[in-house]
Order: structure tokens, then C-alpha cells, then sequence
């Protein structure tokens, strides 16, 4: 089955700068890959998904590029705010058909400091 | 239009006891879903329904039974409750789309087994 590690972990950075999360997938037939954040006791929500026919897309402050070769994907946000403090998890899957459940990585908590 | 309602919010158990979480959705999704959260190990497929009639077992099965009612109404039973089953439970549900799966999780039911 489809296996995602995410990096880091904890990541904090200062208002304003820029944050990356990583993820890696080990099945190349995985062709979805969406973004959730999770504020604290909250449900997750997704905030960006992209296909693997695409390599970047972006919305607003937040973007997410798609490297399938190397099968790894990671989200970018930019100018971060204190209320983008959250866990954000990635998640893959084949979309369609009959295998397309999501298998998230582990989560990164993310805070960003006033 | 609720998305996905889960009930109870939040239980205490004690050991050998057994209980049942409740799960609807109203957005005519086939598809539902039933997630454990742990502190570190991110969100972890408990079970599934793919559609109306049909359930699969996800990553974490032990110890846990679910039942599809019907399409809108998709249940979690513990028979007999063990402290390593103490989480936060998310229920879910998706249409299958080839553009990607997107799951929207009801709000959570904290469980504390004691």
C-alpha cells in the first residue's frame, strides 16, 4: 500500500517569512495529492490539492508543487500569519477507480511566531 | 446543510465496556470513512465504505466493528473498550471523482477509555 512520510515534524518560523512541509509518496501510481490543516481541535480541512498532471499550483499564499519523478511533493506558504499556526498533513492517493483511499503523512505542527 | 455530524462529542469509558460512535452526512457522498488521531501518528483509516452495502478494513481494524445504515449514516461499535483505543475519532465521507477525492471529516469525538 501507498506509504507518506512528511517533514518536519515541528516547523517555526517568524511572522512574515515563508514555510515549506515536505511529503514523499512510495506508489507512483498515486496521481492526487491534498493539503489539510487542522487547527488545534478542529476537524482537518483541505486547503490545496493538486493532480499529478500538474506540477504547481497556487492559491493565494499557499502553493504546492509536484515532483513525480522524484515522487515527492511539499507546500509552500508565504508572508505567514500568526493564524496560519496549525498541523498540516499531506496525503495521497489514486483518485477514481476502486483504490482511492488517502493515506496522510504524520502531520506538521507549524507555528508562527508574532 | 450540515456536511458530516458525529456524536457523541466526547465520552469516558471504563475498560471491557462498549459503546457506539454515530456518523451522518448530507451531501449524498458514496463514500465514508471512519479515522483514529493519535498524538504523533497522524490520522490512521480505521475503516471504510466505499458505497451503500459495503465496508473494508482500513490500516487499524482490531477491536473496533463499523455498520453502513444506509448511505447517509455509517457507525463505529467498540465491544469491549481497552485504553489504547483512547483518541480523537474522525468520521468522513468523499465522492469519487478522477479529479480527486476530497474527504470532509466531521468535527471529532474526543474518547478517553480509562
Amino acid at each position: 500500500g501507498e506509504n507518506v512520510e512528511q517533514h518536519p515534524s515541528t516547523l517555526s518560523v517568524q511572522e512574515g517569512d515563508s514555510a515549506v512541509i515536505k511529503c514523499t509518496y512510495s506508489d507512483s501510481a498515486s496521481n492526487y495529492f491534498p493539503w489539510y490543516k487542522q487547527e488545534l481541535g478542529k476537524r482537518p480541512q483541505l486547503i490545496i490539492d493538486i493532480r499529478s498532471n500538474v506540477g504547481e499550483k497556487k492559491d493565494q499564499r499557499i502553493a504546492v508543487t509536484l515532483n513525480k519523478t522524484a515522487k515527492h511533493f511539499s507546500l509552500h506558504i508565504t508572508e505567514t500569519q500568526p493564524e496560519d499556526s496549525a498541523v498540516y498533513f499531506c496525503a495521497a492517493s489514486l483518485s477514481g477507480g476502486s483504490n482511492y483511499k488517502l493515506t496522510f503523512g504524520k502531520g506538521t505542527l507549524l507555528t508562527v511566531n508574532p | 446543510n450540515a456536511g458530516v455530524t458525529q456524536t457523541p462529542k466526547f465520552q469516558v469509558l471504563k475498560t471491557g465496556q462498549s459503546m457506539t460512535l454515530q456518523c451522518a452526512q448530507d451531501m449524498n457522498h458514496n463514500s465514508m470513512y471512519w479515522y483514529r488521531q493519535d498524538p504523533g501518528m497522524g490520522l490512521r483509516l480505521i475503516y471504510y465504505s466505499a458505497s451503500e452495502g459495503t465496508t473494508d478494513k482500513g490500516e487499524v481494524p482490531n477491536g473496533y466493528n463499523v455498520s453502513r445504515l444506509n448511505k447517509r449514516e455509517f457507525s463505529l461499535r467498540l465491544e469491549s473498550a481497552a485504553p489504547s483505543q483512547t483518541s480523537v475519532y474522525f468520521c468522513a465521507s468523499s465522492e469519487i471523482r478522477w479529479t480527486g477525492n476530497t474527504i470532509y471529516f466531521g468535527e471529532g469525538s474526543w474518547l478517553t477509555v480509562v
